[in-house]
C-alpha cells in the first residue's frame, strides 16, 4: 500500500508559467516533508522541505504548500525555466519515529516547454 | 566539498551471483541510507547505518545487507541475484540521523541482472 502519492506521472508546461506538482500521504505519522528533483544519471537533489507545524515554506521559486487536514501537498515552481525539466519526488518522514527511512511518491516528470 | 560517491556506476551480473556495491558518504557525515529505484515500485528504503550499526531496515529479504566502517563508508551485498534485482542502488547520506537532517544521494550503481 503507497503510503505516498502521487498521480499525476507527468505535466507539461510552458516557461514562465507556474508548475504545481501534487501529492498525497495516508500515514498520519508523516510530519516532515521533502521534495527531491533527479536528472537522468544523476541522484536525487534535495529542493525544499517543510514541517508539519507550518504550511507553507519557500525557497526562491520554490514554495511548498502543505495541508495536513487532507493529508495533501504540494511544490509551486514560478517561473519554470526550462531547467526545472527533471523527474520531482515528494517524500515523507516521521520525525519522532524512525531516523534516515524516507518514504518517497513514484516522482512526477516535469516538462518545461521553451 | 566532495559529493557522496558511489563505485561502480554500472554492474552486470548473471543470475545466482552476488554483487558488492560501495558507497563514500560526504565528509562528516555519520549516517548512510540505501535505496532501490525500479520503474515500477519507485524509491524503496533499504537499509540505515549509523556509527557502524544498522539503525533501520526496509522490507527486503536478507539477501540484502549492508556494512558500515568506522570512516562511516558503506557497502552493501546483494546474495543469490534475482532478475528482480536489477534497479538503480542509491546511497545518501547526512550528518545526523534526525528526520531533518537532509539527506545527499550519490549518482547512484545500475545493476542489470541477467
Amino acid at each position: 500500500d503507497q503510503q505516498v502519492k502521487q498521480n499525476s506521472p507527468s505535466l507539461s508546461v510552458q516557461e514562465g508559467r507556474i508548475s504545481i506538482l501534487n501529492c498525497d500521504y495516508t500515514n498520519s505519522m508523516f510530519d516532515y516533508f521533502l521534495w527531491y528533483k533527479k536528472y537522468p544519471a544523476e541522484g536525487p537533489t534535495f529542493l525544499i522541505s517543510i514541517s508539519s507545524i507550518k504550511d507553507k515554506n519557500e525557497d526562491g521559486r520554490f514554495t511548498v504548500f502543505l495541508n495536513k487536514s487532507a493529508k495533501h501537498l504540494s511544490l509551486h515552481i514560478v517561473p519554470s525555466q526550462p531547467g526545472d525539466s527533471a523527474v520531482y519526488f515528494c517524500a515523507a518522514s516521521a520525525v519522532q519515529g524512525s531516523q534516515g527511512n524516507l518514504i518517497f511518491g513514484k516522482g512526477t516528470k516535469l516538462s518545461v516547454k521553451p | 566539498k566532495a559529493g557522496v560517491t558511489q563505485t561502480p556506476r554500472y554492474l552486470i551480473k548473471t543470475r545466482g551471483q552476488q554483487v558488492t556495491l560501495s558507497c563514500s558518504p560526504i565528509s562528516g557525515h555519520r549516517s548512510v541510507s540505501w535505496y532501490q529505484q525500479t520503474p515500477g515500485q519507485g524509491l524503496q528504503f533499504l537499509f540505515e547505518y549509523f556509527s557502524e550499526t544498522q539503525r533501520n531496515k526496509g522490507n527486503f529479504p536478507g539477501r540484502f545487507s549492508g556494512r558500515q566502517f568506522s570512516n562511516s563508508r558503506s557497502e552493501m551485498n546483494v546474495s543469490t541475484l534475482e532478475l528482480g534485482d536489477s534497479a538503480l542502488y542509491l546511497c545518501a547520506s547526512s550528518l545526523g540521523r534526525r528526520a531533518t537532517d537532509t539527506q545527499y544521494f550519490g549518482p547512484g550503481t545500475r545493476l542489470t541482472v541477467l
